[in-house]
């Protein structure tokens, strides 16, 4: 059973940093494409960054760009995102979720992970 | 970035009806689009992709249509499961974006 579960999240104060982490199993990780995609509380969906399987391609939001970065290592089946100088703005549940290698949309995604921004 | 425009913003109707929800690119986005379902306290759900084809499971109830900048999903007859938040979302371009979602309630 294909699983990826969020862990990381908390309450973080304006300007602190939070490394959030995804552990995926049931699946071959090293072989997929996958993404960070937030949600605000009571808001819609917003996607915030990806990484190629090899981790050789990396892409972000604008929101986020050169505050948080991407990662993985695929020898122990882990996404992560390192979340620097965090706003209020980026109060949210943070979900990884994976590309389908078929059809190329998230087919899985995690439960999330919430993070809070405030002091 | 491509803005995805979804109508309307909350769709009131009774078990049985048929939901049209439409979603509007601000550029093409060619058939690279999908739509999702979230239900309170839940993770997305892949519905459709490229536009018009079901993924994996999806009740046949549920079809999308539509190329370039219009689209549009139906759900023939509302089931009770049925009533959530649907988004569609376009793989078309970076960065990738969703609709601001479509709450279908029961009326």
């Amino acid at each position: 059973e294909v699983q990826l579960v969020e862990s990381g999240g908390g309450l973080v104060q304006p300007g602190g940093s939070l490394r959030l982490s995804c552990a995926a199993s049931g699946f071959t990780f090293s072989g997929y494409e996958v993404n960070w995609v937030r949600q605000a509380p009571g808001k819609g969906l917003e996607w915030v960054s990806y990484i190629s399987s090899s981790g050789g391609a990396i892409y972000y939001a604008d929101s986020v760009k050169g505050r948080f970065t991407i990662s993985r290592d695929n020898a122990k089946s882990s996404l992560y995102l390192q979340m620097n100088s965090l706003g209020a703005e980026d109060t949210a549940v943070y979900y990884c979720a994976r590309i389908s290698r078929g059809i190329h949309y998230f087919d899985y995604w995690g439960q999330g992970t919430l993070v809070t921004v405030s002091s | 970035e491509i803005v995805l425009t979804q109508s309307p913003a909350t769709l009131s109707l009774s078990p049985g009806e048929r939901a049209t929800l439409s979603c509007r690119a601000s550029q093409s986005v060619n058939s690279y689009l999908a739509w999702y379902q979230q239900k309170p306290g839940q993770a997305p759900r892949l519905l459709i992709y490229d536009a018009s084809k079901r993924a994996t499971g999806i009740p046949d109830r549920f079809s999308g249509s539509g190329s370039g900048t219009d689209f549009t999903l139906n759900i023939s007859s509302l089931e009770p499961e049925d009533f959530a938040v649907y988004y569609c979302h376009q793989r078309s371009n970076w960065p990738r974006t969703f609709g601001q979602g479509t709450k279908v309630e029961i009326k």
